[in-house]
């Protein structure tokens, strides 16, 4: 069974300039998540899709990060501007169904490093 | 206070050691445990849930004591491909499925 699909893998960008992760989850996957994880911290939750709907995308920085899964299925993340301080890893999971007994798998992730 | 928090090591064990992780956690009303495994620049895996009774798998066994909100990860006879990070997950208290990290406790594991 595929995994989890991400890309790019990597990007490098300057300050101010925009960028766009993509995000293909396990096929039948109802669940989405986007999380962040940056250098020595634990992967912290942006937001969660179920279906085409956000179910939490309390901890999204809105005035800069936007993020969508029209169709339900794939998903994009964009940081328009970027800063310093979003160089992080950007990690997609998914899951069968929300909630907790349902296990996430996540994808390899985007490296971003804003410079 | 941090939701979860871990002591980040780095633990450096000779091939063979038994190594222990703490992790305390500040909901009370958290539900659902977990160790996650990291290794260098690669996706976070689930290594095992923690269930109020305690579990083992194989070399394996996590604990939790819910009173002192706190739960930990038993390793022994370590091998040199349990060098990772382990991460300490629990559930938001919000039945969502939203995990909630620790920073990471490294593990390096030395011949």
């Amino acid at each position: 069974e595929a995994g989890v699909a991400q890309s790019p893998r990597y990007k490098i960008i300057e300050k101010r300039q925009s960028v766009a992760f993509w995000c293909n989850p396990i096929s039948g996957h109802a669940t989405l998540y986007w999380y962040q994880q940056i250098l020595g911290q634990g992967p912290k939750l942006l937001i969660q899709f179920q279906n085409n709907g956000v179910v939490d995308d309390s901890q999204l920085p809105k005035d800069r990060f936007s993020a969508e899964r029209l169709k339900g299925v794939d998903s994009t993340l964009k940081i328009q501007p970027a800063k310093l301080e979003d160089s992080a890893v950007y990690l997609c999971a998914s899951s069968l169904e929300q909630g907790g007994s349902y296990e996430q798998y996540f994808g390899p992730g985007t490296r971003l490093t804003v410079t | 206070r941090k939701e979860v928090e871990q002591d980040p090591g780095p633990f450096n064990v000779p091939e063979g050691a038994t190594v222990a992780f703490n992790c305390t956690y500040s909901n009370s009303a958290s539900q659902s445990f977990f160790w996650y495994r990291q290794d260098c620049r690669k996706e976070p895996k689930l290594l095992m849930s923690v269930y109020s009774s305690g579990n083992e798998d194989g070399r394996f066994t996590a604990q939790l004591n819910r009173a002192s909100q706190y739960i930990s990860l038993l390793i022994r006879d370590s091998k040199l491909s349990d060098s990772a990070t382990y991460l300490c997950v629990l559930h938001g208290s919000s039945n969502t499925g939203k995990l909630i990290f620790g920073q990471g406790t490294t593990l390096q594991v030395k011949p």
